[in-house]
This record gives structure tokens, C-alpha cells and sequence, in this order.
């Protein structure tokens, strides 16, 4: 099983600031990468796809770069909508899909 | 515009079982693979199961393999999770989440369903 490990666990910052977020997976899982949002109360949604590829309707300011066994998601100016919980996931090698725990990025 | 509706989640004591049901609607049901995910309080994500398009292929995540069956209808865009031997630490909300052509990626998921398992 692939283990995705996201950093750092909590990220603290203020509207307007640049995050970073970071996902290693424990052995290569290629470019098939995924970051997701979750806001409390709702399902989440899928943002990032193919390490880099933006869904349908995900603003510019957010870019994921990577590949191989390291991966970052970049906010680039934090809007107050973007406050939530990130998830990174693999699709490489499955069974299973797997997650990362989780980053929360909260509001300074 | 897509739609995933689960329903069936409730109350269970260990032991016991039950079946959530996640009604599709506004894609081309039969085309399309479909997954379970779940989150227990206050935790991440966990994939649970995985159903092919035609319902042919099925996988599970080991912490539920031999106890939940996944299937589907396509005559009613209706995938199922039949639970059952519940245990306290399949007390989560369950995702129902359509994957796009590429397998294993989520573009929808429903708004999920709370299953509690307690004596």
C-alpha cells in the first residue's frame, strides 16, 4: 500500500499570503496524483488532478507541481473561501486508493 | 448537473448490518465506475470500495474486505454497500463518489451519510 504524507499538518496564515502545502508518497506513484478541499460540513472536492491538471471551475491562484514520490499544492494568494482541510490522493497503484492525512490550513 | 444521493445510513448495533443506497442522476450511469469513501469523526479520508461501470469488477479496502459487498443497478443508477459484522470503527460519514473515465478519480461525490455503529 502507498502511504501519502502530507505537511505540515496544520499551516496558519492570513488572506493575501502564499501556502504551500507539500505530499510525499512512500514509493513512486508517477504523475497520478490528486489534491482535494474540504470545507466542514461538506464532500470533498476534487481541485487538483494529474499532479497539475486544474478542474473544471478551480481558480488559477491554486497549482499543483510534482511527480514521482514529492508533490505541493500552492495557493498563491489565500482568498478567506480557501481555509479548509487539503487532501492529497494516489491513484498509481491500487487497491487500494490511498490519502494523505490531511493538511488544515486555518486563517491567522 | 450531476447528483449522488446516499441514503440508508442509521444507528447499528456491532454485529449488526446494514445497506446504503447512492442514487445517481445527470451522466450516463452505465459509463461510469463508482466508489465508496468514507470519514469517521473528526478523521481523513478512507477509500472503502470501488465498482466498474458494468459492475463486473469490484475491489475493497482491506479493513472491510469479506464484510461489505458492493453493487449496482444500472437499471436505476443505484450503486449499494451492503455492511455487515459492523464494528464501532466503521462509524463514519460514507461518500458516495463517481470516478471519471480515469479510474480512482473523483470528480462528484455525494453529500455523504452518517452510519453509527454503537451497543
Amino acid at each position: 500500500e502507498i502511504v501519502l504524507t502530507q505537511s505540515p499538518a496544520t499551516l496558519s496564515l492570513s488572506p493575501g499570503e502564499r501556502a504551500t502545502l507539500s505530499c510525499r508518497a512512500s514509493q513512486s506513484v508517477s504523475s497520478y496524483l490528486a489534491w482535494y478541499q474540504q470545507k466542514p460540513g461538506q464532500a470533498p472536492r476534487l481541485l487538483i488532478y494529474d499532479a497539475s491538471v486544474r478542474a473544471a471551475g478551480v481558480p488559477a491562484r491554486f497549482r499543483g507541481s510534482g511527480s514521482g514520490t514529492d508533490f505541493t499544492l500552492t495557493i498563491s494568494s489565500l482568498e478567506p473561501e480557501d481555509f479548509a482541510v487539503y487532501y492529497c490522493q494516489q491513484r498509481s497503484t491500487w487497491p487500494p486508493f490511498t490519502f494523505g492525512q490531511g493538511t488544515k490550513l486555518e486563517t491567522k | 448537473e450531476v447528483q449522488l444521493l446516499e441514503s440508508g445510513g442509521s444507528l447499528v448495533q456491532p454485529g449488526g448490518s446494514l445497506r446504503l443506497s447512492c442514487a445517481a442522476s445527470g451522466f450516463p450511469f452505465d459509463n461510469y465506475a463508482l466508489s465508496w469513501v468514507r470519514q469517521a469523526p473528526g478523521k481523513g479520508l478512507e477509500w472503502v470500495s470501488h465498482i466498474s461501470d458494468s459492475g463486473d469488477e469490484t475491489y475493497y479496502a482491506d479493513s472491510v474486505e469479506g464484510r461489505f459487498t458492493v453493487s449496482r443497478d444500472n437499471s436505476k443508477n443505484t450503486v449499494f454497500l451492503q455492511m455487515n459484522t459492523l464494528r464501532v470503527e466503521d462509524t463514519a460519514i460514507y461518500y458516495c463518489a463517481k470516478e471519471v473515465q480515469q479510474v480512482g478519480l473523483f470528480d462528484y461525490w455525494g453529500q455523504g451519510i452518517l452510519v453509527t455503529v454503537s451497543s
